[in-house]
This record gives C-alpha cells, structure tokens and sequence, in this order.
C-alpha cells in the first residue's frame, strides 16, 4: 500500500509567479490536511478537505492560497503570486478516520 | 486556543545516553497525544501516541507517558542510537470535527558515536 505521494518534492519559483503542489492521499482515505513548517519551525495547520469539500479552512491565509479536493485526482494546494515569505515545506497528511494522519514526504517551495 | 510547547535544542548525546525530551501542553479539552520523529529530508512518522490520561505509549524503545495532572508528554529513551538522530515534534490532537494537529516547535536531536 503506497503511502502518501506528494509532487513535486522541491519547486522554485520566483516571486509573483504560480505554484502548484498535489497531494495523492493514501488509498481509501478521504480526509487531507496541509501544514506549512516555515525554517526553525513546528507545522502549522493550514487546511482539512475531504472529498470535494473544505472542512476547516482557519490556518490558510486569507488572500493568495486556495486548496481542493476533487473527486477524482490529487488534492491541490495552489498558491498564487508567490512572495519570498511563502519559502517553506508543505506537508500533506491523509487519514481513514480523521484521527491517526500518516504524513507525506512534503513538497519544498523556494521562492527567488 | 491549545498549544505545544517542548524544549529547545539541539541535544546532543553520546550514543547510549539516556534521552528526555520534555513537552507539555495546554488544551480546554481531552486531547489525544503524538510524538512524530522527521528524518532529515523526509516527512513525519508517527512515532507513538496515547489517547488518555495514564496512557503510556511506546515504539523502537522510545515511551511517553500522558499526564494530566502535569498537562505533560514527556518523550524518554533508555539508550539512544546514531540512527535515532533527528528532530522530534511533540503534537496534541484538538479532537472536534477536524483532529487537526499542533505541534511543537520540533526538538533536534543528535547522537554522537
């Protein structure tokens, strides 16, 4: 059973620009989280979907990020006009039960 | 709103020393307990839990004992590896409609052959 895919694993972007990041939860779960660990920091909570739905949206930042769920496919996490300050890994966790969350290996953003 | 808070590293021991990682926390609730390890490079892995109070988790000969009393997780190994080094987040589990995570700030620990 593959765990939880995230892609890509390092992306750079410069400032202003798009980034894209998916999240493929392990198979039979229907419940995603994404974190951000900014350097020398724990992970912060930025959102919980379950399929085509956003549960708990309250870490996300309110202007640039939005975050989906589809039914089919990978979860997005979308940020847009990228600022330096954006510079983090985001971890995608997948869960069965919303209660025990296996993480993914993350998706580092670099933003020049 | 709950919080984690664990001690400051890095922590650096020789390689059979004993560890303790000292996290406690703050919560209104009955909150379920983590410690996650993350490797260098990698994501996090569950590496023990417990749900209640009294609670003592365990796993590669790392435990942590829930204590309500002194709202504290705090993570121990008898005799540490190399390989054991990495940094350590201490996590609760809001529980709710969401069971979203908080973690600690992360603990680096690094064991010296």
């Amino acid at each position: 059973n593959a765990g939880v895919m995230q892609n890509p694993r390092h992306l750079v972007r410069r400032r202003g620009q798009e980034a894209r990041l998916r999240c493929s939860p392990m198979k039979g779960h229907s419940h995603v989280y994404w974190y951000r660990q900014l350097p020398e920091e724990g992970l912060k909570f930025m959102v919980y979907l379950q399929k085509e739905n956003i549960i708990d949206e309250s870490g996300m930042p309110k202007e640039r990020f939005s975050a989906e769920f589809p039914k089919e496919g990978p979860s997005i996490l979308r940020i847009q006009q990228v600022v330096r300050g954006d510079s983090a890994a985001y971890f995608c966790a997948s869960s069965s039960d919303a209660y025990e969350q296996y993480f993914g290996p993350g998706t580092r953003l670099t933003v020049t | 709103g709950d919080s984690v808070t664990q001690m400051e590293g890095p922590v650096t021991l020789s390689e059979e020393a004993f560890l303790t990682i000292n996290c406690t926390y703050t919560a209104t609730g009955y909150p379920s307990l983590f410690w996650y390890v993350q490797y260098p490079g990698e994501g996090l892995q569950l590496l023990l839990k417990a749900t209640k109070a009294d609670d003592k988790g365990s796993n590669k000969g790392f435990e942590a004992t829930y204590r309500k009393e002194t709202t504290s997780f705090h993570l121990e190994k008898g005799s540490v590896q190399v390989s054991d080094s990495a940094v350590y987040f201490c996590a609760l589990d809001e529980g709710g409609a969401t069971n979203k995570l908080i973690f600690g700030t992360g603990t680096l620990l690094a064991v010296q052959p």
